[in-house]
Parts: C-alpha cells; structure tokens; sequence
C-alpha cells in the first residue's frame, strides 16, 4: 500500500521568507510524486512532479521540491514567499509504472503567508 | 488553451432528486478521473475510465454512477443524493502510454449543495 504524511495542518510564514511544506512518502518501488496547490473553490493545480533523475525539482511559481530518497522526503520549497501563495497544498504519490492509476493523497496543508 | 471543464461550477439539489455533473477536456487524454472532496480534505477517488474501461473503487457507493460517452466527455450522476453527498466533486484527465508520466490534470471543480 502506498501513503503520504503530511505532518503540518498549517504553516505561516512572513512575506519574503522561504517556507518549506513538508512531505514524506511510503510506496513499494520507486515513486512518482507530484505536488499540487488549491485555492478556495477551486480544482487541484499542478506544480511540479519527481520522476526520476535530479533530485531538485522545479515548477510552476518558483517553487522546487528536493526528492531525499533515503528520507522517502519530497518537501516543496519557495526561496522567497508570496501573499499570493497562500492556498491548500497537497502531495500526492504514485508507484513508478504501477498498473494501479490511484494517487494517493495526503491530508494537505494549508500556508498562510503573512504581509 | 486546452484544459478540463466542469459545468456547473455550483449546483443545488434536492434531497434524492438525481444530479449530474458534467466534464469534459480538450487535453486528449485517455484517462478520465472523478474525485470527491469534502471540506478541504484530501480528493477521494470514486472511479476512473481507462479509454472505455470504468474502474470503480471499491468502496464507491453504489449511488454514484459514471458515463462516458466519448473521448472528450465523462458525467458522474448522482441517483439518489444525501446530505452527506454535499462536496466538491473534482475531475481530472491524464494520458497514459509509455513514454508518460501520468500526470493528472484538474478541473475547477462542482460544488454541490443538498438541501
């Protein structure tokens, strides 16, 4: 069985500051991992995902993600946040090649970035 | 731009009067996802469609149904809906072959009201 732990409900963080969203994962093989942001009624937006290769991940809005294979870590990073990156976040893992179209989900976090 | 769709974005029913949600994407894609999300909890797969192929969750209740008419079209019907159906019910798209990576690709979203 794969699973997700995302061990913060909520992370504030100043404007401007880096923040750090924190994941880590269980899956049998090697992972997909994806993280994906939601607004307030709105749908799951992409933002970057690790399949293989560097271990730094880059995506939409300046965000990057750092894959720690022995950590089973895939935490998404923002060197200098926005008010504007305030949202709901999700990471989410797939086993690599799995037959089994299923991502699982963790519990999401919300950030709040402070002016 | 191509993207997926969702009409409505807000429907209201009545307590067991049948309700559809309607997807459709302009992506190509060959798979075909609906999510149920529930008060900014994780998306909780119902089912998917694989080209034709439905594949239900195991533990989707037998009150929610799926058709997918073509490529480009796929509708979650509600036949007889609870209070406890009231969510925001997410579809997504992705494309599955062997040189992808899967990714899945989100609508905006139906939130649906039972009175």
């Amino acid at each position: 069985a794969q699973s997700v732990a995302q061990p913060e409900d909520q992370v504030n963080v100043a404007e401007g500051n880096p923040l750090t969203v924190k994941c880590t994962y269980s899956v049998s093989g090697n992972p997909y991992l994806f993280w994906y942001v939601q607004y307030p009624n709105r749908g799951l937006q992409f933002l970057l995902k690790y399949i293989t290769g560097d271990n730094l991940v880059k995506g939409s809005y300046g965000f990057e993600a750092e894959f720690n294979k022995s950590q089973t870590s895939f935490h998404l990073k923002k060197p200098s946040a926005l008010v504007s990156d305030s949202a709901l976040y999700f990471c989410a893992v797939r086993a690599f090649k799995s037959s089994a179209r299923q991502l699982t989900f963790g519990s999401g976090t919300q950030l709040t970035v402070l002016p | 731009d191509a993207m997926v769709i969702q009409n409505p974005r807000y429907q209201v029913t009545q307590f067991g009067k049948p309700v559809t949600l309607s997807c459709s994407q302009t992506l190509n894609h060959n798979v075909m996802y609906w999510y149920q999300q529930k008060s900014s909890q994780a998306p909780k797969l119902l089912f998917h469609y694989y080209d034709k192929d439905f594949n239900n969750e195991a533990d989707t209740p037998d009150n929610f149904q799926s058709r997918r008419p073509n490529t480009s079209f796929c509708f979650l019907d509600i036949r007889s809906p609870g209070l406890g159906d009231a969510a925001m019910y997410l579809c997504a798209t992705s494309r599955v072959d062997e040189d992808s990576t899967d990714t899945q690709y989100f609508g905006p979203g139906t939130r649906l009201t039972v009175l």
